[in-house]
């Protein structure tokens, strides 16, 4: 069954512990996104690579970390220094010259 | 930068009546335009897009770049639209944030019986 997969689907974290959420894509994807959704503020990017070994900074990158050393993977961590981490995360995929993304389930990060 | 806004958050429209929701966009180059759903439980997924000019699910919508817009409308609404829909904008080739991809709020849409 093709497609993309966000796991955990819920995640709870204590205060002052990183995290690491992850995004796993079999369609053969050069493009990931990470984005924060929040109610009222709709989809905000967090970060996104074009290819292998490369990504950049979305409009909120601050406190989140990533890394692409697979095709098919591109792992989210919030860490420590996101000031207000408990939200529900998306991840998406695309061909890198495609016009569709395709989005993960989602996963829902709380704060205890 | 490139910047979507959707300044509706809530629309609610009955059965039968015409719809339109409102998507305007800032970006120095030539972008390429979106529409995007996600239905109760399920995933955001693509509705339209504006390379395509096509019709789906009786929904249409048209790149304006004269007003920067591409709202999306219906003539007639069904409950079944009763959705979260978001405005999303992709750059293109020759800048740094060549194939970002940029989302509007989002605007809930109610369709009434």
């Amino acid at each position: 069954d093709g497609g993309i997969t966000q796991s955990p689907k819920y995640l709870f974290r204590k205060e002052g512990q990183n995290v690491t959420l992850s995004c796993e894509q079999n369609l053969n994807h050069d493009a990931m996104y990470w984005y924060r959704q929040d109610p009222g503020q709709g989809l905000r990017l967090i970060y996104y690579s074009q290819i292998v070994n490369d990504f950049q900074k979305g409009d909120i990158a601050e406190g989140y970390s990533v890394s692409r050393e697979k095709k098919e993977s591109f792992p989210l961590t919030v860490t420590s220094a996101q000031k207000n981490p408990t939200a529900f995360y998306l991840c998406a995929s695309s061909m890198r010259g495609g016009t569709e993304a395709f989005f993960g389930q989602g996963t829902r990060l709380t704060v205890v | 930068a490139q910047r979507v806004t959707q300044p509706e958050k809530l629309l609610s429209v009955f059965k039968g009546a015409p719809v339109e929701l409102k998507c305007n966009y800032s970006y120095s180059g030539s972008p390429e335009l979106f529409w995007y759903v996600q239905y109760s439980r399920q995933r955001l997924q693509l509705l339209l897009r504006h390379i395509s000019r096509e019709s789906i699910k009786g929904f249409t919508a048209d790149l304006n770049k004269g007003e920067t817009s591409f709202h999306l409308k219906k003539p007639f609404a069904q409950e079944e639209d009763s959705a979260m829909y978001y405005c999303a904008l992709k750059a293109n080739a020759g800048g740094t944030s060549y194939g970002k991809l940029t989302f509007g709020q989002g605007t809930i849409l109610t369709v009434h019986p």
